[in-house]
């Protein structure tokens, strides 16, 4: 069965420094793994996504995700954070099931972006 | 283009009563999903639709909770009765292709309160 698993549920840190946000999976059969964003009494959005392809994926805004299989992670990462940054990330984890795709969140990292 | 739209944005109830939850997707969206999102947790699928048509539901509590796409478009989700554990977010979200990419565009969501 599928699960995803947040380590940190809240994570600190000044501005301009970097930070990594973790998430590991497990499921059985081949994954599309996401990273999610919520904004301040927004609705989720997407951040970005890995399909296929290269292991190494990048947001718009200066977000990266590394899919590693053999430590079945997808940890987020940013070299230098903003004010802006301040915000819920969620990972989550899709696989095909007999109904389709199904996707799984985790339970969420809030990044509190300090000046 | 328009986003998933979503109806009331906040209801406080008390335990028992009834309650229900709109969602219109974005235009064209063949799949509609319910998420309850818990505070301090990751959203948890209800339902999942493709077109009017149920894929999974197997994490609805049938006993209280319906949800209806009559015309394959706009959603109703339903409490009857209401309990407190029930109070949380509701997140609609919809997707163009219950395929692959299965991308989700998330609606701002409806906070339940149940006292």
């Amino acid at each position: 069965a599928q699960s995803v698993t947040q380590l940190d549920s809240q994570v600190p840190v000044f501005e301009e420094a970097p930070v990594e946000l973790r998430c590991n999976y497990s499921s059985s059969v081949s994954v599309y793994l996401f990273w999610y964003v919520q904004y301040p009494n927004q609705g989720l959005q997407l951040l970005l996504k890995y399909l296929s392809g290269s292991t190494l994926v990048e947001s718009i805004n200066g977000f990266e995700a590394e899919f590693n299989k053999s430590q079945t992670s997808f940890h987020l990462r940013k070299p230098s954070v903003h004010i802006s940054d301040t915000a819920e990330y969620f990972c989550a984890v899709s696989d095909r099931n007999t109904g389709g795709f199904k996707t799984i969140f985790g339970a969420g990292t809030r990044l509190f972006v300090k000046a | 283009e328009a986003g998933v739209a979503q109806s009331p944005r906040y209801k406080i109830i008390e335990k028992r009563q009834s309650v229900a939850f709109w969602c219109n997707p974005i235009s064209g969206h063949a799949t509609l999903y319910w998420y309850q999102q818990i505070l301090g947790q990751g959203p948890k699928l209800l339902i999942q639709f493709q077109n009017n048509g149920v894929v999974d539901d197997s994490q609805l509590p049938k006993d209280r909770f319906s949800a209806e796409r009559l015309k394959g478009v706009d959603s109703t989700l339903k409490i009857q009765p209401a309990k407190l554990e029930d109070s949380a977010v509701y997140l609609c979200a919809s997707s163009s292709f219950q395929g692959l990419l299965n991308e989700q565009f998330f609606g701002p969501g409806t906070r339940l309160t149940v006292l």
